[in-house]
């Protein structure tokens, strides 16, 4: 199983600012995802990052709010743009092979005020 | 387009009782089943694996089953603890999507253990 580290766990930030998430895997892996829990929600898929490439965003989601990074196997990191208070939420980066589990970070609880 | 409910929303039972967890889902062209556990404001903790060729996955006190067919998979909870109270989230990869790490949840099931 991997072990993923996220950071920050949670935030509070004011509208119109941005905030970056760092995931860090203690392995390589192809794919890393990210995701995003809305309060009292369940979890919606923002992205798929691919090492060496642009991500690929689901419908609903665009690069300028959520551009994300993947410089390496082991990290990659999601901003939330021009923030409002829509966007406070639990965000969740993930791995997983094919046909596999997929593991969880622990997440980051973002409130916008 | 999949989509997966859970039942029941949420659950109260005194520690020790056995408990089944329901998970339905609408498109039976899945490849797999996993079950997840989140705490309060916390990420999932994946519990099971289910391939869709395998009928029942355990570990520990743990038994989730897998009927394909049907659409259904219960999450079975033996001799309930404290410890056991989160939410309880099943999941299935979305058919013919783009991304393998795209997952359809359902709304979870909110597991209450009182001692």
């Amino acid at each position: 199983s991997a072990v993923i580290s996220q950071k920050p766990s949670r935030d509070i930030c004011q509208r119109g600012t941005s905030l970056t998430i760092q995931c860090q895997v203690d392995s390589q892996v192809t794919m890393m995802f990210w995701y995003r829990q809305q309060p009292g929600q369940s979890l919606t898929l923002i992205a798929t990052a691919n090492q060496g490439s642009e991500a690929t965003y689901e419908s609903g989601f665009v690069i300028d709010k959520f551009p994300i990074s993947r410089p390496n196997l082991t990290f990659s990191t999601l901003t939330v743009s021009n923030m409002s208070p829509e966007d406070s939420s639990i965000y969740l980066c993930s791995v997983g092979e094919r046909y596999e589990k997929l593991f969880f970070g622990s997440g980051t609880q973002l409130s916008v005020l | 387009k999949q989509e997966v409910t859970q039942i029941p929303a949420a659950l109260s039972v005194p520690e020790g009782e056995n408990l089944v967890l329901n998970c339905s889902f609408t498109d039976s062209a899945i490849y797999n089943l996993q079950w997840f556990r989140q705490d309060p404001g916390k990420g999932l903790t994946s519990l099971l694996l289910i391939q869709s060729s395998q009928r029942e996955q355990t570990s520990g006190r743990l038994n989730a089953s897998l009927d394909k067919s049907s659409g259904r998979s219960t999450l079975y909870i033996a001799a309930s603890q404290p410890g056991d109270s989160a939410t309880y989230l099943c999941a299935v990869p979305n058919a013919g999507g783009t991304s393998y790490g795209k997952l359809t949840f359902g709304q979870g099931t909110i597991l209450t253990v009182h001692p």
